[in-house]
C-alpha cells in the first residue's frame, strides 16, 4: 500500500530538548518536503530535498536540521534553537514528469510543554 | 515571486447553498494551480489542479474551479454544500515544469451549518 508515513502523531517535548520527526515514503517520489502548519498562516517551507544526500533551506529553516541519506526517508530535527516549537509539522512529496502537485502526510503535531 | 491570495478566511453556508472560494494568484510565468483540502488533524488531499488545459477544472466531491487568466482568479465551487464539506481549503501556485515548490495561501476555513 503505496504512501507516506510521518510518525510519531502525537510529540510532546520538554524545553530544550531536541526531537526528530520521521517521515517515510514508498512511493518512490525523488522531491520531499517539510512543512510547518500554524493557525491562520498556511503552511511554510522548512526543508526540501530533491535527492538523495542533497537538501535545500526553505523559508523558516532556522532552529531545524534535515537529512536525506535515503529516497524513502526525510526526517526533521526539532532543535533547541528553535524558539516556539509547537506546531502542525506536515511532509510531502513531489514526483517527476507531473503537474508539481505534492502529496502529503498525515502530520505530527508537536507541542512543547 | 509567485503569491496566493486567498479572500476570507472563513465561510460559512448552510447545506446545500452553494460554496465559493477565493483565490488570486500572482506570477510572473504561466502557473500550476492547485486546491487542496486538509480535515482536523490530518493531511492535505488534492482536490483538483490546473495545468494549461481545460480553464473549468473538476475536482473530487463535486469541485470545480475555473481558472481566469484575465482577472489572475481560480476560485473553488461547488452547487451545493454538504455537511462532510466543512474542511480548511488552500490554495496552491507554482511554475509550470520540473520539481518546483509549491506556494500556498493562508486557507479558508469552510463552516457548512444545517
Amino acid at each position: 500500500d503505496g504512501g507516506i508515513t510521518q510518525s510519531p502523531k502525537y510529540l510532546f517535548r520538554k524545553e530544550g530538548q531536541n526531537v526528530t520527526l520521521s517521515c517515510e515514503q514508498n512511493l518512490n517520489h525523488d522531491a520531499m518536503y517539510w512543512y510547518r502548519q500554524d493557525p491562520g498562516q498556511g503552511l511554510r517551507l522548512i526543508y526540501y530535498s530533491q535527492i538523495v544526500n542533497d537538501f535545500q533551506k526553505g523559508d523558516i529553516a532556522e532552529g531545524y536540521s534535515v537529512s536525506r541519506e535515503k529516497k524513502e526517508s526525510f526526517p526533521l530535527t526539532v532543535t533547541s534553537a528553535q524558539k516556539n516549537p509547537t506546531a502542525f509539522y506536515l511532509c510531502a512529496t513531489q514526483y517527476p514528469g507531473g503537474a508539481d502537485e505534492q502529496f502529503f502526510g498525515p502530520g505530527t503535531r508537536l507541542t512543547v510543554l | 515571486a509567485q503569491s496566493v491570495t486567498q479572500l476570507g478566511s472563513h465561510v460559512s453556508v448552510s447545506e446545500g447553498a452553494l460554496v465559493l472560494l477565493r483565490c488570486n494568484y500572482s506570477s510572473s510565468v504561466p502557473p500550476y494551480l492547485f486546491w487542496y483540502v486538509q480535515y482536523p488533524n490530518q493531511g492535505l488531499q488534492l482536490l483538483l489542479k490546473y495545468t494549461s488545459a481545460a480553464t473549468l477544472v473538476k475536482g473530487i466531491n463535486g469541485f470545480e474551479a475555473e481558472f481566469k487568466k484575465s482577472e489572475t482568479s481560480f476560485h473553488l465551487t461547488k452547487p451545493s454544500a454538504h455537511m462532510s464539506d466543512a474542511a480548511e481549503y488552500f490554495c496552491a501556485v507554482s511554475s509550470s515544469g520540473g520539481y518546483n515548490k509549491l506556494i500556498f495561501g493562508a486557507g479558508t476555513r469552510l463552516a457548512v451549518h444545517p
